[in-house]
């Protein structure tokens, strides 16, 4: 399985832009980039995927590299609510036993100071 | 609708106890998975159901996991006998479809909000 590389910990002021990272140097033509996040004491929550193109939604945008070996979750204005585990994950669909699994990592814990 | 609902959220037992685990998934889903977290291993897939059937089990860590989906609105997961080793907080989620690619948001993962097992 392709595997992400993020940082251990960020950490952000609030109402000012966060730009989390993800590097994922071996990332196939079939793997979708998908970002998920995990509040304190609760589930993993969908926060935005792409493929190729830069991707906005009413979360968050997806910013990837040209060459797809990297991408940025971006936060437009960080609240206290947004301190969370972030995931980057490669969801594969070439096919075979791990099409369309979500495995996740070790994420990024950011942390957003008032 | 309620979302992904599980129970119990909070289970306390004795090693060697047989554990139940339940998940009702968003009406209409047709992909369930079940999935652990620990601090050692981080959020791991045991297995996951499509259209009620078991397409891949290979998460599951032994032979005193079992797992079963008997209609759409319902599945178990059950140790027996349960250690100490399989405290952890385990994830219920479901899905519409598992392939679309789109942003329709069919392939998005809802989780639950976990049941936290600690074996004594």
């Amino acid at each position: 399985d392709a595997k992400t590389t993020q940082p251990n910990s960020m950490e952000s002021n609030e109402e000012e832009p966060v730009h989390l990272p993800c590097n994922h140097s071996t990332i196939s033509g079939t793997d979708y980039i998908h970002w998920y996040r995990q509040l304190p004491s609760q589930g993993p929550e969908y926060v935005i995927h792409g493929l190729t193109s830069n991707v906005n939604n009413r979360m968050a945008s997806l910013a990837i590299a040209e060459d797809r070996k990297s991408s940025t979750l971006i936060l437009h204005r960080a609240t206290l609510r947004d301190a969370a585990v972030y995931y980057c994950i490669l969801r594969d669909y070439a096919g075979g036993t791990s099409y369309g699994k979500l495995t996740f990592g070790q994420g990024t814990i950011l942390t957003v100071h008032p | 609708d309620a979302g992904v609902i599980q129970s119990p959220r909070h289970e306390v037992t004795e090693m060697g106890q047989e554990v139940t685990l339940r998940c009702k998934p968003i009406s209409g889903h047709d992909y369930l998975f079940w999935y652990r977290q620990t601090m050692m291993r981080g959020l791991e897939l045991l297995i996951y159901f499509n259209n009620n059937v078991p397409i891949d089990d290979s998460g599951m860590p032994e032979d005193r996991f079992s797992a079963k989906m008997p209609n759409a609105s319902f599945s178990t997961l059950k140790i027996q006998p349960s250690e100490p080793r399989d405290s952890a907080v385990y994830f219920c989620a479901s899905s519409l479809t598992l392939g679309d690619r789109s942003h329709s948001g069919a392939n998005v993962l809802t989780f639950g909000a976990g049941s936290r097992l600690t074996v004594l």
